[in-house]
């Protein structure tokens, strides 16, 4: 399966701190992106990073993309109580035409 | 407000009594998708639409039906739906990937929760 697969599974922080969570997967890519969702809602697009690009920024938010290792890492810099969500990396592989999710990380910060 | 809608949002039903979510979204995305999403499993597709009366199967399309006769609209149809289909499904949209070749930033409407029962 193509399916990326997030590490940790769960991740509980204090508020400030930063958070990593990484993504591997096994195919080459067209894109990898990350998406947050608060409990029970829909996704929401986060970034994307292109197979050619190795490290993206946007705001509080840090991609990197390593294509010859296929893994991918977030980072959430000064997190806050707000960021308490699951996040899922997505790839767009092949001629597929379609993203492959993975089973997401479950991110806790405390107050 | 771009936005992609479902509804309903929760249904609880009975095996074999046929059902549909309907999906639209106000973008004018040529690409739209349904998803359901399970607990440990992450989100998995069902089906895709490429454009009008495009469709295709993704991973897991058994027990569901799909159409696409405008661009806004692609309804999900369960003909006789079982237990195991019950979960939390997703409807999305983006621009085409045909002329790229690249699948776009999705934009996901707020779920429907679904209990057969």
């Amino acid at each position: 399966s193509q399916q990326g697969e997030e590490d940790p599974q769960a991740l509980s922080i204090q508020e400030g701190e930063n958070a990593t969570m990484n993504c591997s997967y096994k195919t080459s890519i067209n894109n990898l992106q990350w998406y947050r969702q608060n409990s029970g809602r829909g996704l929401v697009h986060l970034i994307l990073i292109r197979s050619n690009e190795r490290e993206k920024h946007s705001g509080r938010l840090r991609v990197t993309l390593d294509t010859s290792k296929k893994s991918s890492s977030l980072l959430i810099t000064a997190s806050r109580a707000a960021d308490t969500a699951s996040y899922f990396c997505a790839t767009d592989w092949g001629s597929a035409r379609q993203l492959t999710f993975g089973s997401g990380t479950q991110l806790t910060v405390l107050p | 407000e771009a936005q992609v809608t479902q509804n309903p949002r929760y249904l609880i039903t009975v095996t074999g009594k046929k059902l549909t979510v309907t999906c639209s979204q106000n973008m004018n995305h040529e690409y739209m998708s349904w998803y359901r999403q399970d607990p440990g499993l992450g989100l998995r597709q069902i089906y895709y639409s490429m454009n009008v009366e495009v469709t295709d199967k993704g991973d897991v399309p058994e027990g569901y039906k799909v159409s696409r006769k405008e661009k806004r609209n692609f309804p999900l149809i369960l003909e006789s739906p079982s237990p195991n289909q019950t979960s939390l499904y997703f409807c999305a949209s983006s621009l085409s990937p045909l002329a790229s070749g690249r699948v776009y930033e999705q934009y996901f409407g707020p779920g429907t929760r679904l209990t057969v029962t």
